[in-house]
């Protein structure tokens, strides 16, 4: 039962690049999260999927896309990245709303 | 105007140190308030997680809640190095997949 698993830990991207950030759960949760973190700004909200099959904004989308490929699997997409985009990039999940959030080891993202 | 705020620390306490943290808020929709632990390099781990006012307490730690004021609290007794870390407050409001992080309190407990 490895919980939440995101890759890679770490990448370096150039501006402009591409890149996918993966996330997967095999504790059977209904919801995913995907957020990032800079110093002094705690974690923010980017996307989230409430179930399989729906994906909704959170707080800071812009610049970011995803797909909740099946139950387990709820990935992030950097389609051109910038160097606002530098962060640790979190995944999360939850079963159900009464219970609380579960969270990956996250990715290092550094964009030069 | 942050949604939560929380002072940043570091803060920086004797091994069997009486610690507190706290978060103020300033939405009167957040009805589920949450601890989360955080160690260099890993990703949160949830502490406490409480609905509405009053006080949960889990072996060294209690979670208190006062939505009057918009204020929670943490307290760790017995402080152990093993506490070192960074704690984050959380929040939720009427919907229920949008968390509201506070910045996070570097907490250091010295042996």
């Amino acid at each position: 039962n490895a919980g939440v698993t995101q890759t890679p830990k770490f990448q370096v991207l150039k501006t402009g690049q591409s890149m996918t950030l993966q996330c997967a759960q095999d504790m059977n949760h209904n919801s995913m999260y995907w957020y990032r973190q800079d110093p002094g700004m705690g974690l923010r909200l980017i996307y989230y999927s409430a179930s399989e099959g729906t994906t909704d904004k959170g707080e800071v989308p812009n610049g970011y896309n995803v797909s909740r490929l099946n139950k387990r699997e709820f990935s992030l997409r950097l389609e051109s990245a910038a160097p606002s985009q530098t962060s640790v990039y979190f995944c999360a999940s939850r079963r159900r709303v009464e219970e609380t959030q579960y969270f990956g080891p996250g990715t290092r993202l550094l964009v030069l | 105007q942050k949604e939560v705020e929380q002072d940043p620390g570091p803060l920086s306490v004797p091994e069997g140190a009486i610690v507190s943290l706290n978060c103020t808020y300033s939405n009167s929709a957040f009805q589920y308030f949450m601890w989360y632990r955080q160690y260099s390099r890993k990703g949160p781990e949830l502490l406490m997680y409480t609905y509405s006012s009053g006080n949960k307490e889990d072996g060294r730690f209690t979670a208190q809640v006062d939505k009057s004021s918009k204020y929670i609290s943490l307290f760790i007794r017995d402080s152990q190095p093993s506490d070192s870390a960074t704690y984050l407050c959380a929040m939720i409001g009427y919907n229920f997949n949008k968390f509201y992080f506070g910045s996070g309190t570097k907490l250091n407990v010295k042996p």
